[in-house]
């Protein structure tokens, strides 16, 4: 598709449930990155893949959060056992290239209670 | 690693006046610095970028300026406009080689309020 989709939109989840965002990025773009988003408007980057390999984890907290980008699947990234701090906007982008403009999908809004 | 800084955090005008917002980053290893506009509760947008062999770039009422030496750069908004009130990014991103390529560092944002 011509626009980076993201799902679901919203989601609500009780602290200590897990919680799985997915992406799709734009055909033909090779690079994937996630970035969350808190309430004080900061982005976080989280984690990147080269097509299916992960090429930077290095924003990834450990313990809870996972991320896959498998071939013909939307990307997806999941936190086990959430927090109230995970509340936060997430947000995936695409690039062709690492050196190519990224594009944002429309981002899915984590809130944990 | 990479930090950027962002300022003003908030910055509110008249219709009509110019808006400046000010960033500075860490890592002489970067070489490319987008400015995004993200309004409440939508994606950011890519409203213009500048790379490191460039000074200056110009859109219409919005330019960038880049300072490699101090590592800083700049967004100027002229003319401005109720619809440009919004929240702005700037970020910077490293070059290709490094285990960081293609990984945006965002400064701290600034709301950008524009009174008609």
């Amino acid at each position: 598709g011509e626009e980076v989709a993201q799902t679901p939109k919203h989601l609500v989840r009780g602290e200590g449930q897990k919680a799985k965002l997915y992406c799709a990025p734009i055909k033909g773009h090779s690079y994937v990155f996630w970035y969350q988003q808190v309430l004080k408007n900061e982005f976080k980057f989280l984690i990147s893949f080269q097509n299916e390999n992960v090429f930077d984890e290095t924003g990834m907290p450990k313990e809870r959060f996972s991320a896959k980008c498998l071939p013909n699947s939307p990307c997806s990234l999941e936190i086990q056992a959430t927090k109230l701090e995970d509340s936060a906007v997430y947000f995936c982008a695409s690039s062709q290239y690492g050196g190519t403009e990224a594009f944002f999908g429309q981002g899915t809004r984590l809130t944990v209670v | 690693g990479e930090n950027v800084e962002q300022h003003p955090s908030t910055l509110s005008v008249q219709e009509g006046d110019s808006a400046v917002i000010k960033c500075t980053y860490s890592d002489s290893a970067s070489n490319y610095f987008p400015w995004y506009k993200q309004e409440l509760g939508k994606r950011p947008q890519l409203i213009i970028d500048i790379r490191s062999n460039v000074g200056e770039k110009k859109d219409q009422r919005i330019a960038v300026t880049l300072n490699k030496t101090a590592k800083h750069f700049s967004l100027h908004i002229t003319e401005t406009q109720p619809e440009d009130s919004a929240v702005y990014f700037c970020a910077a991103r490293g070059d290709a080689g490094g285990t960081s390529y293609g990984k945006l560092t965002f400064g701290q944002g600034t709301i950008l309020t524009v009174h008609p």
